[in-house]
């Protein structure tokens, strides 16, 4: 059972435009969420991240909120480059133990088109 | 400062062979986590390793181990090999936790 979810395999959004990722997450004792890009034949970088005790986190372009009541965050990116155009994959990860492994999504495919 | 590299990154096998990954963190970095990703099931956690201890490990066959040498770098064995453990397989290192964890560019395994 897939305990976070991005429903969305890809989204195509004009440059200078919004991009809205989403994520949903079933495990309610992930305490501590990342996003991460991925282009091809590259690992996954890191992004930006949002602890359980904030709703919002921005760093530059990049803003991430989290709603723990629907169990779902999003990740904003604005405006939107053509060099944005990666898999963007959300991870999370819990207290104890949990804390020593991601969990991750299996990505949205970003695609900013000139 | 270096970034986490793995060797090698192409790698093609025929069924019921083994094969050792490697990994070398970042300098400093104490934790290594292993991640094997396919394009049906995305990223899946396999272990993690810190101070050459396993402190986690994902729902993964015994076919599959790891270890951690004193100066932090990782192996990853996988003995018996099968098709479906074509795969790219991704380690990352950190300071200690999931805070932000570093990854390398991954090893592409072929099974045949």
């Amino acid at each position: 059972d897939q305990q976070v979810k991005q429903n969305s395999p890809s989204l195509s959004v004009q440059e200078g435009r919004i991009s809205i990722l989403n994520c949903d997450y079933t495990n309610s004792m992930f305490d501590y969420f990342l996003w991460y890009k991925k282009y091809p034949a590259e690992g996954p970088t890191f992004l930006i991240s949002i602890s359980s005790i904030k709703d919002k986190n921005e760093d530059g372009r990049f803003t991430v909120f989290l709603n723990k009541s629907a169990k779902h965050l999003s990740l904003h990116i604005v405006p939107s480059q053509p060099g944005d155009s990666a898999v963007y994959f959300c991870a999370a990860s819990g207290p104890g133990a949990g804390s020593y492994q991601l969990t991750f999504g299996k990505g949205t495919k970003l695609s900013v088109i000139p | 400062k270096a970034g986490v590299t793995q060797t090698p990154r192409y790698l093609i096998k025929t069924r019921g062979q083994q094969v050792t990954l490697s990994c070398s963190p970042i300098s400093g970095h104490r934790s290594v986590s292993w991640y094997q990703q396919t394009p049906g099931q995305g990223l899946q956690f396999l272990f993690e390793y810190f101070s050459e201890t396993q402190r986690n490990k994902g729902n993964f066959p015994g076919r599959f181990s790891g270890r951690q040498f004193s100066n932090s770098r990782s192996e990853m064995n996988v003995s018996t090999l099968e098709l479906g453990d074509s795969a790219l397989y991704l380690c990352a290192s950190s300071l200690g936790s999931t805070l932000e964890q570093f990854f390398g560019p991954g090893t592409r395994l072929t099974v045949l």
